[in-house]
């Protein structure tokens, strides 16, 4: 099984700063035959679903933010958003979907500082 | 308006069974593989399993920790997916949601709550 390991566990940042979240996959998530790196970030706040964010590892979900970007290829991966907002406050997972059993990290919390 | 509704949710006994619904709409259902994934309270996300299309024999793949007690099956005349579990254990408490596949999950319904206990 692929095992997804997200750094920091939780994470205190001022409005209108910077927030990085990394992700480890044990095994790489970069597809050859098409280039594209099976790896997705959600962002779930409390009682809800979770909220797909980016796809291919650095594709942005249509109507999220553009403060929200992905970067990383084959087993290193980020979640940056560029100036924090107070409603950004949630759990942010990243999750490969490059082959069953499909895995997610174990779930970051962000919250205000 | 992609809608997923889940349902059947509510409290077993252990080694008990319960049949949980996903009601789909607003996409095409018949050509969408569809995962169910469940959440612990307080801890993070969980794939269960997933059942693929017609097309693709409605092939199904199941988590180690659910395998040979969960069984995922389909409707497409009623664009309704079911997750039948049997021997459900006290670690099997959690919402469980169902989302259809694609590059990247987008689409959840609000879950339902399993609980096993005595």
């Amino acid at each position: 099984d692929i095992v997804m390991t997200q750094s920091p566990d939780s994470l205190a940042v001022s409005l209108g700063e910077r927030a990085t979240i990394n992700c480890k996959s044990s095994q790489n998530l970069l597809y050859s035959s098409n280039n594209k790196n099976y790896l997705a970030w959600y962002q779930q706040k409390p009682g809800q679903p979770p909220t797909l964010l980016i796809y291919w590892a650095s594709t942005r979900e249509s109507g999220v933010p553009d403060r929200f970007s992905g970067s990383g290829s084959g087993t290193d991966f980020t979640l940056t958003i560029s100036t924090l907002q107070a409603e950004d406050v949630a759990v942010y997972y990243c999750q490969q979907y490059y082959s069953t059993p499909y895995t997610f990290g174990q779930g970051t919390k962000l919250q205000i500082k | 308006e992609v809608q997923l509704v889940e349902s059947g949710g509510g409290l077993v006994q252990p080694g008990g069974s319960l049949k949980l619904s996903c009601a789909a709409s607003g996409f095409t259902f018949s050509a969408s593989a569809m995962h169910w994934v469940r959440q612990a309270s307080g801890k993070g996300l969980e794939w269960v399993g997933r059942i693929r299309t017609e097309a693709n024999g409605y092939a199904t793949v199941y988590a180690a920790s659910v395998k040979g007690r969960f069984t995922i099956s389909r409707d497409d005349s009623k664009n309704t997916a079911f997750l039948q579990m049997n021997s459900l254990k006290t670690e099997d408490t959690a919402v469980y949601y169902c989302t259809p596949d694609g590059s990247g999950w987008g689409y959840w319904g609000q879950g339902t709550l399993v609980t096993v206990s005595s």
